[in-house]
């Protein structure tokens, strides 16, 4: 059964860059039919799309954050990652990593929903 | 952005009742190409990260219960749970992917009365 585990630091002091890796077992992160994503939720904000990575290295941002975020992914480690650079305590979240479930055509891909998800982390932005 | 708006924000219901709970979007999610609504229901409970309950509006996911059903087209959706179960105390989220931004509604939180 495929499972998704976040880590990362906790504690993010403004300004700085927040990094968090997600650990995916159970399945290969290299499969074509899947993106792999990061959400956040936060009481302010709700749930939050920060965006997408594909096996390929292909990433697609939310543009409320795009000039502030990358999404990479290390198919050797099976892993993917965020950096989330320049936070403020409006970042300060419960930061998720999901697979995404995608249909393509024509060499085209449309984005679906998340399962599963890994269980989240908090990380809180503070000086 | 499509903007999802979920109501009601709360709901009691009591065990064995049904609960309803509604998804507004800002346009329409069908996707004339495939007569599919991009649309997806979630459940959340205290501590635990969101669950998949229903995808392409109203296909249900494998293991989710039956009394878990979704319906709706274009803006309007609606999740239901035939026979409120005392495990159903969650919040339940809707979201769409017919665009990026991909976008949740505000949440629904179903409690018992």
């Amino acid at each position: 059964q495929l499972q998704l585990q976040e880590s990362g630091p906790r504690l993010v002091k403004p300004s700085e860059t927040l990094s968090l890796t997600c650990t995916v077992s159970g399945g290969s992160i290299s499969r074509s039919i899947y993106y792999w994503d990061w959400i956040r939720q936060s009481p302010g904000k709700g749930l939050e799309w920060i965006g997408s990575v594909y096996y390929s290295g292909d990433t697609y941002y939310n543009p409320s954050l795009q000039s502030r975020i990358n999404i990479s992914i290390d198919m050797s480690k099976n892993q993917f990652s965020l950096k989330l650079r320049s936070v403020t305590a409006a970042d300060t979240a419960v930061y998720y990593c999901a697979r995404e479930s995608i249909s393509c055509s024509g060499g085209k891909c449309h984005h679906n929903w998340f399962d599963p998800w890994g269980q989240g982390t908090l990380v809180t932005v503070s000086s | 952005d499509i903007v999802m708006t979920q109501s009601p924000d709360s709901l009691a219901v009591s065990l064995g009742e049904r609960a309803s709970i509604n998804c507004k979007s800002s346009q329409s999610v069908l996707y004339n190409s495939n007569n599919k609504n991009y649309l997806a229901w979630y459940q959340q409970k205290p501590g635990q990260p969101p669950k998949l309950l229903i995808y392409w509006a109203s296909t249900r996911e494998s293991g989710v219960p039956e009394r878990f059903s979704g319906s709706g087209s274009g803006t309007d959706f609606t999740l239901t749970i035939s026979s409120l179960q005392a495990e159903d105390v969650a919040l339940y989220y809707c979201q769409q992917y017919y665009n990026t931004p991909l976008t949740f509604g505000g949440g629904t939180k179903v409690e018992i009365k």
